[in-house]
């Protein structure tokens, strides 16, 4: 079946150190997106990319990094410079997002 | 600028009972799509509907319909004899040609008491 899929589930980081979250898709999008929820704030951008080797920075991009070498992968880093990293990440795809997206089920990301 | 406002932050209600989201919508485009996303406690957005800013037909899928008027820029949202599963967070949200982004609400979180 196609879809998207993230992981891990949930991730637990020690303040100072960079983590990556794993996003893949097989729905062949050409767009992917990366989404952080907060309670009671919705969905903000981080990153998206419309194509291979190019992404643009989206409405909440400090501290997060982002590689898109493979048309299926979309991989988040959240790093040390972020300072408040706690937070529900989503990643979606879509063949353009005027139409909408898929979404993948979340990775939880806890700071200890 | 695109905005989506969910002015119910929780809702509450006993299983069986008819309950509306409310979604009013801002934005400049005279094209456009309207979207509702079911979000359970396992955590990922399930599509519900789209709907374009041509047609406002009202759309009925089984316990669930969706009233669209332009008049008031809302876009409502009803579950006709409510479920235990029906509990989730809904979200709102509206696309515009060229934005590279879904304006997203900042979601109704529905609870179904049996």
């Amino acid at each position: 079946d196609g879809g998207i899929t993230q992981s891990p589930k949930y991730l637990f980081r020690k303040e100072g150190q960079n983590v990556t979250l794993s996003c893949e898709q097989n729905l062949n999008h050409d767009a992917m997106y990366w989404y952080r929820q907060d309670p009671g704030q919705g969905l903000r951008l981080i990153y998206y990319s419309q194509i291979v080797n190019d992404f643009q920075k989206g409405d909440i991009a400090e501290g997060y990094s982002v590689s898109r070498e493979k048309k299926e992968s979309f991989p988040l880093t959240v790093t040390s410079a972020q300072k408040n990293p706690t937070a529900f990440y989503l990643c979606a795809s879509s063949i353009d997002s005027f139409y909408g997206y898929t979404f993948g089920s979340g990775t939880r990301l806890t700071v200890v | 600028a695109q905005k989506v406002t969910q002015a119910q932050t929780e809702i509450s209600v006993v299983e069986k009972e008819d309950v509306t989201l409310d979604c009013v919508y801002e934005t400049r485009d005279t094209t456009y799509y309207l979207f509702w996303y079911k979000q359970p406690p396992s955590g990922e957005l399930v599509f519900l509907i789209r709907r374009n800013s041509f047609d406002e037909q009202n759309e009925i899928s089984g316990r669930y319909s969706w009233n669209f008027q332009k008049s008031t820029s809302s876009f409502n949202f009803t579950i006709t004899a409510s479920q235990v599963v029906d509990s989730a967070v809904y979200f709102c949200a509206l696309s515009v040609p060229g934005a590279n982004n879904l304006f997203f609400g900042t979601g109704t979180r529905l609870t179904v008491i049996p």
